[in-house]
């Protein structure tokens, strides 16, 4: 079993549509949560850590379930703009190592 | 700042030839990581250094891969032989342990071996 699993997309939506993704995780030590974005041929970029009581970020929204090991990233109103690739990211144990979902790919049409 | 920096954006090389990646961290940050990117296998570590020592190596596929990190601002991962096998953008990330976890990351290396 994946330490992440993220279903791999792709979702795709019109704009001005409510997107949301979900992510398993295996590792129950698990202590720090993100969303990483990754546009098409770039690197990857932090999108924004989860917090265990939730947290909003303009149309983004994330939260996290520690029970269930369950995060989730909830876009409203997506925009052409939000097209990319949403990577679930966990961090285990010390040492800043992350471990990175294959990502959930998102296109937002006309 | 000027980020992560990378070289070379791209390398095509042949089967069988050696490849050296290039990495210069994000001035004052003491975590470095190398990543390998494709599309069936998403992103994997495959090791990372704090403060220039490397922590966890298990993500290195074979004794093909090795990398370094002689100073603080400088890291190589070179892959010898390469094989078709390895194609891949490579990412090199950077991160501070006084931060919040966040990696940033430089724009990759895309190669190719025929």
């Amino acid at each position: 079993r994946k330490e992440v699993e993220q279903d791999p997309g792709p979702f795709n939506v019109p704009e001005g549509a409510t997107v949301a993704f979900n992510c398993t995780y295996s590792n129950s030590a698990s202590q720090s949560f993100f969303w990483y974005r990754q546009d098409c041929r770039k690197e990857p970029k932090l999108l924004m850590s989860v917090y265990s009581s939730g947290n909003e970020d303009g149309r983004f929204t994330a939260q996290l379930n520690r029970a269930s090991q369950y995060i989730s990233l909830l876009i409203r109103d997506s925009k052409l703009s939000d097209s990319a690739t949403y990577l679930c990211v966990v961090l285990t144990g010390g040492g800043n190592k992350l471990t990175f979902g294959t990502g959930t790919q998102l296109k937002v049409e006309l | 700042d000027a980020g992560v920096i990378q070289s070379p954006r791209h390398e095509v090389t042949e089967m069988g030839q050696e490849v050296t990646l290039r990495c210069k961290p994000i001035s004052g940050h003491d975590y470095l990581f190398w990543y390998r990117q494709t599309m069936m296998r998403g992103l994997e570590l495959l090791i990372y250094f704090n403060n220039n020592v490397p922590i966890d190596d298990s993500g290195m596929p074979e004794d093909r891969f090795s990398a370094k990190m002689p100073n603080a601002s400088f890291s190589t991962l070179k892959i010898q032989p390469s094989e078709p096998r390895d194609s891949a953008v490579y990412f090199c990330a950077s991160s501070s342990s006084g931060g919040d976890n966040e990696q940033f990351f430089g724009p990759g290396t895309r190669l190719t071996v025929l």
